[in-house]
């Protein structure tokens, strides 16, 4: 059962348009959610987080969106850049137990930016 | 460069053979985490330790089993490997256990033939 998911498994944009990145969650229990960029052969990048107290979140080029009621969340970089191009897996957590976060990852979507 | 570092780079074994995964975390990081990225899949957790206990368990299959030693150090134990275990095997460290980014380490990719 996937509770996260990745329904773009790539994109294209061109050098300086937006890139938006979805993810989509059926477990109504995480409450915080990160995106991690990967580039082959290294291990994801750590890029952004958003709680589920809020809506936006912002760093840089860099903007995640969270729509709680449809247990959707997307990912904004503006302006896009050739060194954008990865993977970039969502994520998702529980945290407000207190214990562990362990992190349930969507499939990915590979990112190519063009000249 | 995360900090995060993990030996061997690439193994390449046959089915039934045993392995051993290592993984050092950041300096100063308690918990450590395991990841299994299969062919076309995200990456699935496998297991956690906090300081030396184990935390958090995943879909972790009774042949692998995993520990963190006194200097945090991590080792990830596959035993009885089938061809179905080929994969990338990640390691993450953070520096507590709820809410704290995770820094991954450059994978170890197992190929069992």
């Amino acid at each position: 059962d996937q509770q996260v998911k990745q329904n773009s498994p790539s994109l294209s944009v061109q050098e300086g348009r937006i890139s938006i990145l979805n993810c989509d969650y059926t477990n109504s229990m995480f409450d915080y959610f990160l995106w991690y960029k990967k580039y082959p052969a290294e291990g994801p990048t750590f890029l952004i987080s958003i709680s589920s107290i809020k809506d936006k979140n912002e760093d840089g080029r860099f903007t995640v969106f969270l729509n709680k009621s449809a247990k959707h969340l997307s990912l904004h970089i503006v302006p896009s850049q050739p060194g954008d191009s990865a993977v970039y897996f969502c994520a998702a957590s529980v945290i407000n137990t207190g214990t562990a976060s362990k992190l349930t990852f969507g499939t990915g979507t590979r990112l190519q930016v063009t000249l | 460069d995360s900090g995060v570092t993990q030996t061997p780079k690439h193994l390449i074994t046959a089915t039934g053979q045993r392995v051993t995964l290592r993984c050092s975390p950041r300096s100063g990081d308690l918990s450590v985490y395991w990841y299994q990225q299969s062919l076309d899949q995200g990456l699935q957790f496998l297991i956690q330790y906090y300081n030396g206990e184990e935390r958090a368990k995943g879909n972790i299959l009774e042949r692998f089993s995993a520990q963190q030693f006194p200097d945090l150090h991590s080792e990830l134990n596959l035993s009885s490997l089938e061809l179905g275990d080929s994969a990338l095997y990640f390691c993450a460290s953070s520096v507590g256990t709820v809410k704290e980014t995770q820094y991954f380490g450059p994978g170890t990719r197992l190929l069992v033939l």
